[in-house]
C-alpha cells in the first residue's frame, strides 16, 4: 500500500537558517503530495501541494518539488522564522480514482529559535 | 478559508462509559469528511470516511461497533466512542471536504483528546 516516510524530528534551527525536512513516499502511478502544517493548538492546514512529477508547490516561503525519479518531496525554506515553529506533515493522495484517502508521514517537529 | 470546528477539544471519561465528537463545517456544506486517529509521535491513521445520508466505510481494523459514526446534515459529522477503554486514550481529529473546492482539499479541525480512566 500507499506509505510516507518523513524526516523524523525534533528539528531545532535559529532563526533565518535554512530549512530542508524530508519526505519520500511509496505509490503506485502518480500520487498527489502534500505539505500539511499543525501550528501548536490549532488543526492541520494545508501548506503546499503538487498534483505531478516536477511541479513545484508553494506558499509562505516554503517549496516542495514533486521528483518522480527519487520519490520524493522535500520541504525548503531558504529563511525561517519564529513563527514557522509547528509540526509539519508531508502527505499523499493515491492516483487511484475516486480516492480521497491522505495517507501521512509521521510529522516533524519544528523549532525556531530567535 | 473554510474552517472546521471539533468539540469537544478535550474529555476525560471513565472506562465504560461512551463519549461523543462533534465535526462541523462552519462556512461550507461537506458531503464527505473523514475520523483519523492520532496517536503520540505517530502520523493520522484513517478510520473512516463518512457521507452524508449514507454509512460510513471504516478502514481496515477498525471497528464499527465501536466507533460509531453519523453524518447526518452536511454540516455535522459525530464519532461515539461506545463503552470505552484506556486503550481508546488518542487524539481524535476530523477533515471535511469542500465539494465546491478542488478534489483533494480537505479541512482538517482542530482535534479531540480523549482519555479514558
Amino acid at each position: 500500500g500507499d506509505s510516507v516516510t518523513q524526516m523524523e524530528g525534533p528539528v531545532t534551527l535559529s532563526e533565518e537558517a535554512f530549512l530542508t525536512i524530508n519526505c519520500t513516499y511509496t505509490a503506485t502511478g502518480y500520487p498527489s503530495l502534500f505539505w500539511y502544517v499543525q501550528y501548536p493548538g490549532e488543526g492541520l492546514q494545508l501548506l503546499l501541494k503538487a498534483t505531478k512529477a516536477d511541479d513545484k508547490g508553494s506558499n509562505k516561503g516554503f517549496e516542495a518539488t514533486y521528483r518522480k525519479e527519487t520519490t520524493s518531496f522535500h520541504l525548503e525554506k531558504g529563511s525561517v522564522q519564529v513563527s514557522d515553529s509547528a509540526v509539519y506533515f508531508c502527505a499523499l493522495i493515491g492516483s487511484n480514482f475516486g480516492n480521497e484517502k491522505l495517507t501521512f508521514g509521521t510529522g516533524t517537529r519544528l523549532t525556531i529559535i530567535p | 478559508g473554510a474552517v472546521v470546528s471539533q468539540h469537544p477539544s478535550r474529555v476525560i471519561c471513565k472506562s465504560g462509559t461512551s463519549v461523543k465528537i462533534e465535526c462541523r463545517s462552519l462556512d461550507f456544506q461537506a458531503t464527505t469528511m473523514f475520523w483519523y486517529r492520532q496517536f503520540p509521535k505517530q502520523s493520522l491513521m484513517l478510520m473512516a470516511t463518512s457521507n452524508e445520508g449514507s454509512k460510513a466505510t471504516y478502514e481496515q481494523g477498525v471497528e464499527k461497533d465501536k466507533f460509531l459514526i453519523n453524518h447526518a446534515s452536511l454540516t455535522l459529522s459525530t464519532l461515539t466512542v461506545t463503552s470505552a477503554h484506556p486503550e481508546d486514550s488518542s487524539f481524535y481529529i476530523c477533515s471535511a471536504r469542500d465539494p465546491s473546492g478542488g478534489a483533494y482539499e480537505q479541512y482538517f479541525g482542530p482535534g479531540t483528546r480523549l482519555t479514558v480512566t
